[in-house]
């Protein structure tokens, strides 16, 4: 079976720009997460979505926005693009078959530098 | 909140001695735990969970143990190979609504041959 799939997984930017990342959950996966990762800050959480609703989400400015498809596949978009935006973007899916704790299965990520 | 905490990096270590990562939480509820491997330049995979007080999870000769009294899930190892040299995160995953996992902030590990 796949794994979870991120693209691009390079991208050079300059500020004041957007973004669109993209994200291919494993298959049969129902909820997919994203994460920012930064030296400074570590691995912070920006939102999941699960039947193309959003039900979690971080403390992250309204900047970074998300959606979901019907086939569970998933964007997020970063507008207004500022230096500190710079970072590998994460995306992990789960199968969100019972309700109860699930694990989360990550892509390769996608590096953003914002220049 | 929830978080956790782990031991800071980084820990250079020779082949074939013992590993241990410290590693604590805060959590309402009943998480689960996990610890998670990110080797340079790739992303995070998970390398053991436990879903339960008293569960160990182990693989690939990694174990830990959920530990509720004291809030714990250290990360062990008998014998490390260089081909350990990674970044390891503990993190524990909560359903509040959705589902997050929340992250420790990693510990560096450098195994010499």
């Amino acid at each position: 079976k796949a794994g979870v799939t991120q693209t691009p997984r390079y991208l050079i930017k300059t500020r004041g720009q957007q973004v669109t990342l993209s994200c291919s959950p494993i298959s049969g996966h129902r909820s997919v997460s994203w994460y920012q990762q930064t030296p400074g800050q570590g691995l912070q959480f920006l939102f999941e979505y699960f039947s193309e609703t959003q039900r979690n989400k971080g403390n992250f400015p309204g900047r970074f926005s998300g959606r979901q498809f019907s086939n569970s596949r998933s964007e997020m978009n970063v507008s207004t693009l500022e230096l500190g935006d710079s970072a590998l973007y994460l995306c992990a899916s789960s199968l969100e078959a019972s309700g109860g704790q699930e694990t989360q299965y990550f892509g390769p990520g996608t590096r953003l530098l914002v220049l | 909140g929830d978080s956790v905490t782990q031991m800071e990096g980084p820990v250079t270590l020779s082949e074939e001695a013992f590993l241990t990562i410290n590693c604590t939480y805060t959590a309402t509820g009943y998480p689960s735990l996990f610890w998670y491997v990110q080797y340079p330049g790739e992303g995070l995979q998970l390398l053991l969970k436990a879903t339960k007080a008293d569960d160990k999870g182990s693989n690939k000769g990694f174990e830990a143990t959920y530990r509720k009294e004291t809030t714990s899930f250290h990360l062990e190892k008998g014998s490390v190979q260089v081909s350990d040299s990674a970044v390891y995160f503990c993190a524990l995953g909560l359903r509040s609504g959705g589902f997050k996992t929340i992250f420790g902030a990693g510990t560096r590990l450098f195994v010499k041959a």
